[in-house]
């Protein structure tokens, strides 16, 4: 079956620090590999996404590389702002499985000035 | 575009009870998900609509879980004879046209006391 593996949380950092959040992932087919975001009090919002292998998704200084042969998705940024914390989901959906998302279990990133 | 709107946002009820959530996707999307998150895990998925027709439900679905989607537009969800064990967050996503991108509501957040 699919199924998303993150790394145990949570996770804090000083402003300005560098981020990883580590992904992998097993899949039944191809995957299209997401990263989601879900700030307080506010629902699941899409963060980034790749497609193919070798894809690189990006926004709001974020990015993460889709890695076919190590089976990860990476989350990374230069430079974390209080306004980063937030809880992270890694997730995946394979074409012609009705495009359902797995995700992993999700991270706390705490940001401190 | 006023995004997935979910009603209710909270609801207590009394174990035994049935509860029924709306979800009121994205206007022109034909793609509905219904998702299950509880405390410390990511969203599991529960049910998929392609317009009005149910394509796929997962085994999380038990047989006290109905979903309809009447006209393809919003989507009923109905719990009946509620557990403790139902006590979580139940989400719903719209997609369309490029299938593997979903837009996720608030959310419904279930306690069965």
């Amino acid at each position: 079956g699919n199924s998303v593996t993150q790394m145990e949380g949570p996770v804090t950092l000083s402003e300005e620090a560098f981020l990883t959040i580590n992904c992998t992932y097993t899949a039944t087919g191809y995957p299209s590999l997401f990263w989601y975001v879900q700030y307080p009090g506010e629902g699941l919002q899409l963060l980034l996404k790749a497609t193919k292998a070798d894809d690189k998704g990006s926004n709001k200084g974020f990015e993460a590389t889709y890695r076919k042969e190590t089976t990860s998705f990476h989350l990374e940024k230069g430079s974390v702002q209080v306004s980063d914390s937030a809880v992270y989901f890694c997730a995946l959906s394979v074409t012609g499985a009705n495009s359902k998302l797995t995700f992993g279990k999700g991270i706390t990133l705490s940001v401190r000035p | 575009d006023t995004g997935v709107s979910q009603d209710p946002r909270h609801k207590i009820t009394k174990r035994g009870q049935n509860v029924t959530f709306r979800c009121d996707p994205i206007s022109e999307h034909n793609r509905l998900y219904w998702y299950r998150q509880t405390l410390g895990q990511g969203p599991e998925f529960l049910t998929y609509f392609q317009n009005e027709a149910q394509l796929e439900k997962s085994r999380l679905l038990s047989d006290r879980f109905s979903a309809e989607r009447p006209k393809g537009s919003f989507s009923t969800l109905e719990i009946q004879r509620t557990e403790q064990g139902d006590s979580a967050m139940y989400l719903c996503a719209s997609g369309s046209g490029r299938a593997y991108e979903q837009y996720f509501g608030p959310g419904t957040r279930l306690t069965v006391t």
